[in-house]
C-alpha cells in the first residue's frame, strides 16, 4: 500500500544497546524527516534528508545516526540508548515546499 | 530560522469558532504558514498554508495580515473530535528544510 510505515511499531531496549528504527514511504518524496515527541511535548527534529545520501542535523542530533541510500527509506539508528532517548519517534516526507506525511510513530522505551 | 509562539492552550465548546493565534516576528520574505493538527498517539497532519491575506479550506481559514508577523488559523464551529494540538510552522522556500515544531497549542472542545 502507498504510504510511509515505521517499524517497530514498539519497542523495548536497554540502555547501552543499539536500536535502529525503519521508515520507509512509497511515494519517492524527495524529503525525509525523524521527529521524537516526547510525554506531553512538542515535536523535536532530529535529522532530515533532502534526496538519498543527503542528510543533515536538526535541533537534537546528539546520540543519532541516520542514513539514505535509497530514496524510498530513512533509518534512524541510536547507537548506545540511553533512559533519555524514551520518547515517540515520528518520521515524516514531503516533496519540496509540499505538507509533511507522518508514519504512525514508534514508541521506544529504554530501561 | 523563524520562530514561533503559540498559546499553550485554549478551551473552546462544541458550535463556537475557533480562532488559534501565532506569532513569528522574524518571517522572512520567502517564508509561508503551514499549520498541522495532531491527535494523542498519531502524527500531525496537514490542516492549512498560506502566503498572505487569507487562504480556506474544507476544514480552516487561515488569516495573515499584510505584515506577515503572525497568523491566525480558524476552526468553523467545533466538534468534540476537533480536540487535539494544533501546531504553526513558519517555512522557507529554499531547499533547505530544517522543518521545525513550536509546543503547538492544545484545544479542548467541550460538549
Amino acid at each position: 500500500d502507498a504510504g510511509i510505515t515505521q517499524s517497530p511499531r514498539y519497542k523495548i531496549t536497554e540502555t547501552g544497546r543499539q536500536v535502529t528504527l525503519m521508515c520507509h514511504q512509497t511515494w519517492s518524496h524527495s524529503y525525509m524527516f525523524w521527529y521524537r515527541q516526547d510525554l506531553g511535548h512538542g515535536l523535536r527534529l532530529i535529522y532530515y534528508s533532502a534526496a538519498a545520501d543527503i542528510t543533515d542535523k536538526g535541533e537534537v542530533p546528539d546520540g543519532y545516526v541516520v542514513s539514505r541510500s535509497k530514496t524510498e527509506n530513512f533509518p534512524l539508528t541510536l547507537e548506545s540508548a540511553t533512559r533519555s532517548q524514551t520518547s515517540v519517534y515520528f518520521c515524516a516526507s514531503s516533496e519540496s515546499g509540499g505538507e509533511l506525511f507522518f508514519g504512525e510513530g514508534s514508541r521506544l522505551t529504554v530501561l | 530560522l523563524a520562530k514561533t509562539t503559540q498559546p499553550i492552550s485554549m478551551d473552546s465548546y462544541e458550535g463556537q469558532e475557533v480562532n488559534i493565534t501565532c506569532s513569528h516576528n522574524n518571517i522572512a520574505t520567502n517564508d509561508y504558514i503551514t499549520w498541522y493538527q495532531q491527535f494523542p498517539s498519531q502524527g500531525p497532519r496537514f490542516i492549512i498554508q498560506g502566503y498572505k491575506t487569507k487562504v480556506t479550506n474544507e476544514v480552516a481559514s487561515l488569516f495573515i495580515p499584510a505584515d506577515r508577523k503572525s497568523s491566525t488559523l480558524s476552526l468553523p464551529r467545533v466538534s468534540l473530535s476537533d480536540t487535539a494540538v494544533y501546531y504553526c510552522l513558519v517555512e522557507m522556500d529554499t531547499g533547505r528544510r530544517a522543518l521545525t515544531f513550536g509546543s503547538g497549542t492544545r484545544l479542548q472542545v467541550q460538549p
